[in-house]
């Protein structure tokens, strides 16, 4: 299979804990994408990546996330000290060309309890 | 004012009947245009991307007036397997896309 990865597919954490998602985008895409989504609501815009170079953060990356793409290739989307109103489904895409569509991965559920 | 709005729905229809979907967006400087599908539980899927000119697939039709800042979906004869959330998706090229929260198709027999 050629798409986009996540992993894990499932996370149920408690409270206060980190946790790290992996993407891994199609891989002759330069551009990677991280979007949250929760219940009734379309893909929230997290972060963006071309390349490894991180060019957009959304106002909802709080400080206690974080996301990396050290080479260029897969990604990694850090949550530290959890909280409850982080559960939701974290989506990784990943496109070509600039203004072409972008192609998701099965995302990450998380829940935090 | 969000930058992309989409009628929440539900549009519940009949199979085979036509259903239209409207989208507005705000930023001028928009370039390119999607819808996309995605299904309970499920990560969204491109169901077309959306030309100047109006871009047909099949059953389903897709329109964009830049001077009205609007895009819609059109699909014909609809099926029980079109039951879904349509998102609509606006790409001002260096930014990453943005989504509208979907409207939500219910085919009933």
């Amino acid at each position: 299979d050629t798409g986009v990865s996540q992993d894990p597919r499932h996370k149920i954490t408690k409270r206060g804990q980190n946790v790290t998602f992996r993407c891994d985008p199609i891989s002759e895409h330069n551009r990677l994408y991280w979007y949250r989504q929760t219940l009734g609501q379309g893909p929230e815009f997290l972060t963006y990546f071309q390349n490894e170079a991180q060019l957009e953060k959304s106002r909802l990356l709080s400080d206690r996330f974080s996301a990396e793409r050290p080479k260029g290739s897969f990604s990694t989307l850090e949550i530290q000290r959890t909280e409850q109103g982080d559960s939701a489904m974290y989506l990784c895409a990943s496109s070509g060309q600039e203004n072409t569509e972008a192609f998701f991965g099965q995302g990450t559920r998380l829940t935090v309890v | 004012r969000k930058e992309v709005e989409q009628d929440p729905g539900p549009f519940n229809v009949p199979e085979g009947a036509t259903v239209a979907f409207n989208c507005t967006y705000s930023n001028s400087a928009s370039q390119s245009f999607f819808w996309y599908r995605q299904d309970c539980r499920k990560e969204p899927k491109l169901l077309m991307s959306v030309y100047s000119s109006g871009n047909e697939d099949g059953r389903f039709t897709a329109q964009l007036n830049r001077a009205s800042q609007y895009i819609s979906l059109l699909i014909r004869d609809s099926k029980l397997s079109d039951s879904a959330t349509y998102l609509c998706v606006v790409n001002t090229g260096r930014r990453a896309l943005t989504f509208g929260s979907g409207t939500r198709l219910q085919v009933q027999p």
